[in-house]
């Protein structure tokens, strides 16, 4: 089983839509969970963090966090052609005090 | 305030040559990441320093090899390099680790395009 996983899509939706990108961790003692956008070609961009359960809002993204669940979301909304990329989960935990990469789920928003 | 840099932007190597990468944190940051991402895959861990010291290593042989210098800069070195180490080399800093969330946040660099021929 891997460490972190998520879908890896491609994910489409329609401009303006609610896009929801899900991840799901299997160390149970993981502390600390981050977003991040890699578009095409280019190195991984850091957007999101989130550190206690429940929701945590920054403009238009969400993130979600269910520790007993092993769960954590990204919510976009109001989703935008530009925002079409792929978002990587991370997680940090004790094994090894290092954050381990989800391989990522591509995200399409159509025009 | 500038993010992390990389050096070079692209390197094109012969197979069984030697490949050099420099990455430079973000100032105040103790920590730096080596990761490895092939066309179409994930983000490989490579290697992990902070303080000048290895503090953990991915699953790669030991011609992958790098270390941290004083002003926490580093350095990736790659001997007798294969057609398959072609990839985006990144390089990610931190604070540092610790129970606390901010410190663990890891910033990436634009990247090292490898190509191995």
């Amino acid at each position: 089983q891997k460490e972190v996983e998520q879908n890896s899509g491609p994910l489409s939706v329609p401009e303006g839509a609610i896009a929801s990108l899900n991840c799901t961790y299997s160390d149970r003692v993981s502390q600390s969970f981050f977003w991040y956008r890699q578009y095409s070609g280019k190195s991984p961009e850091l957007i999101m963090s989130i550190y206690s359960n429940g929701d945590k809002e920054d403009g238009r993204f969400t993130a979600q966090l269910n520790k007993a669940s092993q769960y954590v979301s990204l919510l976009i909304r109001d989703s935008q052609p530009s925002d079409s990329a792929t978002y990587l989960c991370a997680v940090y935990g004790n094994a090894g005090n290092m954050l381990t990469f989800g391989g990522g789920t591509r995200l399409m928003v159509k025009p | 305030e500038a993010g992390v840099t990389q050096s070079p932007t692209h390197l094109i190597k012969t197979r069984g040559q030697q490949a050099t990468l420099r990455c430079s944190p973000i100032s105040g940051h103790t920590s730096v990441y080596w990761y490895q991402q092939a066309l179409g895959l994930g983000l490989q861990f490579l290697l992990w320093y902070d303080e000048g010291e290895e503090r953990n290593r991915g699953n790669f042989p030991p011609r992958f090899s790098g270390r941290q210098f004083p002003n926490y800069s580093s350095e990736l070195n790659v001997n007798a390099l294969e057609l398959e180490d072609s990839a985006l080399y990144l390089c990610a800093s931190s604070l540092g680790t610790s129970l606390s969330g901010a410190y663990n946040e890891q910033f990436f660099g634009p990247g090292t395009r490898l190509t191995v021929l």
